[in-house]
């Protein structure tokens, strides 16, 4: 079975800063690799992500997500934070079998937040 | 841009009581999923359901849960006799194909009393 391992739970970082959100997976196989992001009260908004090509993925609101088959991971990053980021982020991978599954396994997610 | 949308946005029912969740898929899509989010814990996986049938179910998802799609566009989720435990954000998600992303819906909030 599939799992995802978000290291941190809640992160906090200044307006300007790096974001860095770290997401590893376990699987045999590389899956496909996503980033969601949840706003308060809100649904979950894709972010991003990889299913084959280039390793090096960039989504909306200026996020990118690398995915580095040797270390099993698909960390997030943006260069510099702003206020509006401030969310819960979780990472969540699905197989690549063809069919009618291909159910998303979803990280416990990480509380972001960015103060002034 | 295309939308999943889910109705209500809120229900509160009586413990015993059975709810109908409803979700209309991106019109194009062929796969449909219901995921359930329990306050401060991760989304959870509960079924999947593609040509008219139910694909993949976890094990959340027992005799209690029911899925339906009636009319080619509305996706439902029945829980029969809530449970206080059954209270949570549930969400219904759509794809196209087998690789695309999922679009999610914004989710119902159920409140069992």
């Amino acid at each position: 079975a599939q799992s995802v391992t978000q290291l941190g739970s809640h992160v906090s970082v200044s307006e300007g800063a790096l974001v860095l959100l770290r997401c590893n997976y376990s699987s045999s196989v590389p899956p496909y690799l996503f980033w969601y992001v949840q706003y308060p009260n809100q649904g979950l908004q894709l972010l991003l992500k990889y299913t084959t090509g280039a390793t090096l993925v960039k989504g909306i609101n200026g996020f990118e997500a690398e995915f580095k088959k040797s270390e099993t991971s698909f960390h997030l990053t943006k260069p510099s934070a702003h206020m509006s980021d401030a969310a819960e982020y979780f990472c969540a991978v699905s197989d690549r079998v063809t069919g009618g599954g291909n159910k998303l396994t979803f990280g416990t997610g990480t509380q972001l937040k960015v103060e002034l | 841009e295309p939308e999943v949308t889910q109705t209500p946005s809120h229900q509160v029912t009586q413990m015993g009581q059975e709810v109908i969740l409803r979700c209309v898929p991106i019109s194009n899509h062929l796969y449909f999923y219901w995921y359930r989010q329990i306050l401060g814990q991760k989304v959870e996986f509960l079924v999947s359901f593609y040509n008219n049938e139910i694909s993949e179910k976890s094990e959340i998802f027992d005799d209690q849960f029911s899925v339906e799609r009636p009319d080619g566009s509305n996706f439902t989720l029945k829980i029969r006799s809530t449970k206080l435990e059954d209270s949570a954000m549930y969400f219904c998600a759509s794809r196209g194909t087998a690789s695309g992303g999922y679009t999610f819906g914004s989710g119902t909030r159920l409140t069992v009393v």
